[in-house]
């Protein structure tokens, strides 16, 4: 997995909560992202970071917010959660300079329910 | 939606022989990549083919590319149990700054 960790790895938690996903990679690189993949979907991004506290909106970014404080943590907040944010999410990264046009690596996903 | 689209939606075969899976996509593109993804697992990178190659190779994996056709394919050969994974493909489309990923093909192969 690239050295990229995700905590926690299940999570169940009632709508209206605040939620913080944690991503981790030991190496140092740039660019990091936020997927959530859905039966149907396919992987969808979220947001992404090109540096700390550089961060861009993805394609499904509305209720979703993130934070780039140290180059190795990525986080994603639900706010307020609600049922249609019950997900899987995958943060990934990529090694070279030009972030997406390079091969993406992911981490082993966090499984969120919001009941 | 820019997502690709991947044909069949799920395949079943024997061990031993090959597996085609397709992928459509709308618009121009710089690169074409394929993911596998095991169950409950993250996806892995299998292979990049550039706007402007038509075939790739890597082991048992050769992809194409038609951009006059906005496809892809992925083709494994000799096909083991092992391969059982979902299949995406993802594009990076002119103009984005992020991949598009499509919804992927199950794969089943039966010992």
């Amino acid at each position: 997995d690239a050295g990229i960790t995700q905590s926690p790895r299940h999570k169940v938690t009632e709508t209206g909560t605040p939620v913080t996903l944690r991503c981790h990679q030991t190496e140092n690189h740039r660019y990091m992202y936020w997927y959530r993949q859905d039966p149907g979907h396919g992987l969808r991004l979220i947001h992404y970071s090109y540096g700390v506290k550089d961060t861009d909106k993805g394609e499904v970014s509305d209720g979703y917010s993130v934070s780039r404080s140290k180059t190795e943590d990525f986080l994603l907040t639900l706010e307020s959660a609600t049922s249609s944010q019950t997900s899987v999410y995958f943060c990934a990264i990529t090694t070279g300079l030009a972030g997406y046009t390079d091969t993406q690596y992911f981490g082993p996903g966090t499984r969120l329910t919001v009941l | 939606s820019q997502q690709g689209e991947e044909d069949p939606q799920a395949l079943s075969i024997q061990e031993g022989e090959n597996a085609t899976m397709n992928c459509s996509y709308k618009t121009s593109i710089n690169n074409l990549q394929w993911y596998r993804q095991n169950s409950g697992r993250g996806l892995v990178h299998l292979i990049l083919i550039r706007s402007n190659e038509r075939e790739k190779h890597s082991g048992r994996l050769r992809v194409t590319l038609d951009t006059s056709k906005k496809s892809s394919s992925l083709l494994i050969t000799a096909s083991r149990a092992a391969d059982t994974a979902s299949y995406f493909c993802a594009t990076e489309t002119t103009g984005a700054n992020n991949l598009f990923f499509g919804t992927g093909t199950r794969l089943t192969v039966i010992p």
